[in-house]
């Protein structure tokens, strides 16, 4: 099992470009978040999927968008880059009971000039 | 609005020493995560306490969590170099299985 898959790995963009983000898994977990990694700041969520067809939004969605079309697939959408977006991105997908702990895609390190 | 915070945010320990990281939260929940991560790199989970009283342990590293208190605390023994690295709590919201982290707690440990 790959586990939890993220491409690309860095990326770099320009003021005002568009761009998503993949993530995919293997495990057939129901579950899948995205997650921004600001320094001193912990995670925060900013779109999560309760199931296939589903998103919902976390604490930090503006401008952002999400789409769950295939199960194992969550789509994070910027569709114009901001510099506040300058970030490290993490996929996360969730298991079922009885522990629903949440396993963690490689990152996306994400830069807008 | 779930709140988790962790102390201390910077611990720089000696080889061989023993010390406590601690996470609050600020409402109820039956749910708690621990996850260390290294520089550059992902989360990798360590601990999963499910209920009041739960207590794990693997190598050095102890977790253990009080529901009543809305505490947690990762206890680190006889600390070695690898080690290293920044430790999260999360919380679980109790909807969705949604987590809230703590801003993590950086652990060096020195020879």
């Amino acid at each position: 099992n790959a586990g939890v898959t993220q491409t690309p790995k860095f990326r770099v963009l320009k003021t005002g470009q568009s761009m998503t983000l993949l993530c995919a898994q293997d495990m057939n977990h129901e579950y899948m978040y995205w997650y921004r990694q600001d320094p001193g700041m912990g995670l925060r969520l900013i779109h999560y999927s309760v199931g296939e067809g589903t998103t919902a939004k976390g604490e930090v969605p503006d401008g952002y968008n999400v789409s769950r079309l295939k199960k194992q697939n969550f789509l994070l959408g910027l569709e114009s880059a901001a510099p506040s977006q300058t970030s490290v991105y993490f996929c996360a997908s969730s298991e079922d009971r009885p522990t629903y702990e949440q396993y963690f895609g490689p990152g996306t390190r994400l830069t807008v000039t | 609005e779930l709140k988790v915070e962790q102390n201390p945010l910077f611990l720089s320990m000696q080889e061989g020493k023993n010390y406590t990281i601690y996470c609050n939260y600020s409402t109820t929940s039956d749910r708690l995560y621990w996850y260390r991560q290294d520089p550059g790199k992902s989360l990798e989970s360590l601990f999963v306490l499910l209920s009041n009283g739960a207590v794990k342990q693997e190598g050095r590293l102890m977790a253990s969590l009080d529901t009543k208190a809305r505490l947690s605390t990762l206890h680190i023994t006889a600390a070695v170099h690898d080690l290293s690295a920044t430790y999260f709590c999360a919380v679980d919201e109790g909807s969705n299985y949604k987590l809230t982290f703590g801003k993590g707690t950086l652990l060096t440990v020195n020879p």
